[in-house]
């Protein structure tokens, strides 16, 4: 069956601009995170959603930072003036259940965002 | 909070060879631990994961690791490496909060393999 996809694969922006990133999960999975990916941080948590509703918002970086999700389905990312210290590869990953921290999470191939 | 460490940025092996990764946990409750595997510009791959079932834990591609709480350790393992298994390797741990599952990853390792 499709995995999750995100897109775009790659998005070149100039500093000060906004961008959007996209993530459709796995269809059927209820829980969706964003995670970002960076040489000087590692792989880090941003945001998780269940359903549409957001609980956990701790690893957002700034208020420039912000996610949404409608449908329970699809999710945007969304990155206001964008500074070059939010380059990064952003994963998008879903599971099916958050019954138990054991749930297997599932990543798409990541946005690539280069900021200029 | 809960942490992870992963020994060794670089691992390279020959072909053939054992493969062992090393990744060491902090939690102050009952972890699930899980390692990840990275191909270059691909998302992550789940490998295996720990969920308090068995302290061995088999994964796929031959991959193993096995649980030790006294050690505090998830150390994962191949019998003979494969070059097709030269990856960025993650490990990661996950604490029930009651509210998320949010995944806490080690700094991972690259495992080169040689002929």
């Amino acid at each position: 069956g499709a995995g999750v996809s995100q897109s775009p694969s790659n998005k070149v922006t100039e500093k000060g601009k906004d961008v959007e990133l996209r993530c459709d999960p796995i269809s059927g999975h209820t829980a969706l995170y964003w995670y970002r990916q960076s040489l000087g941080q590692g792989l880090e948590f941003l945001i998780y959603f269940q359903g549409n509703s957001a609980p956990d918002k701790s690893g957002l970086p700034s208020d420039r930072f912000s996610a949404e999700r409608t449908g329970g389905s699809v999710s945007t990312l969304t990155i206001q003036r964008t500074q070059q210290e939010d380059s990064a590869v952003y994963l998008c990953a879903s599971s099916y259940t958050t019954s138990g921290s054991s749930d297997t999470q599932y990543f798409g191939p990541g946005t690539r965002l280069t900021v200029l | 909070a809960q942490s992870v460490t992963q020994l060794g940025s670089h691992v390279s092996v020959s072909e053939g060879a054992l493969v062992l990764l090393r990744c060491n946990y902090s939690s102050s409750v009952p972890p699930y631990l899980f390692w990840y595997v990275q191909y270059p510009n691909q998302g992550l791959q789940l490998l295996l994961k720990y969920t308090s079932a068995a302290t061995l834990v088999k994964g796929i591609n031959g991959f193993e690791a096995e649980f030790k709480k006294s050690e505090t350790s998830f150390h994962l393992t191949k019998p003979s490496a494969h070059m097709s298994d030269a990856a960025e390797y993650f490990c990661a741990v996950s604490v029930n909060t009651g509210t998320a599952s949010k995944l806490t990853f080690g700094t991972g390792t690259r495992l080169q393999v040689t002929l």
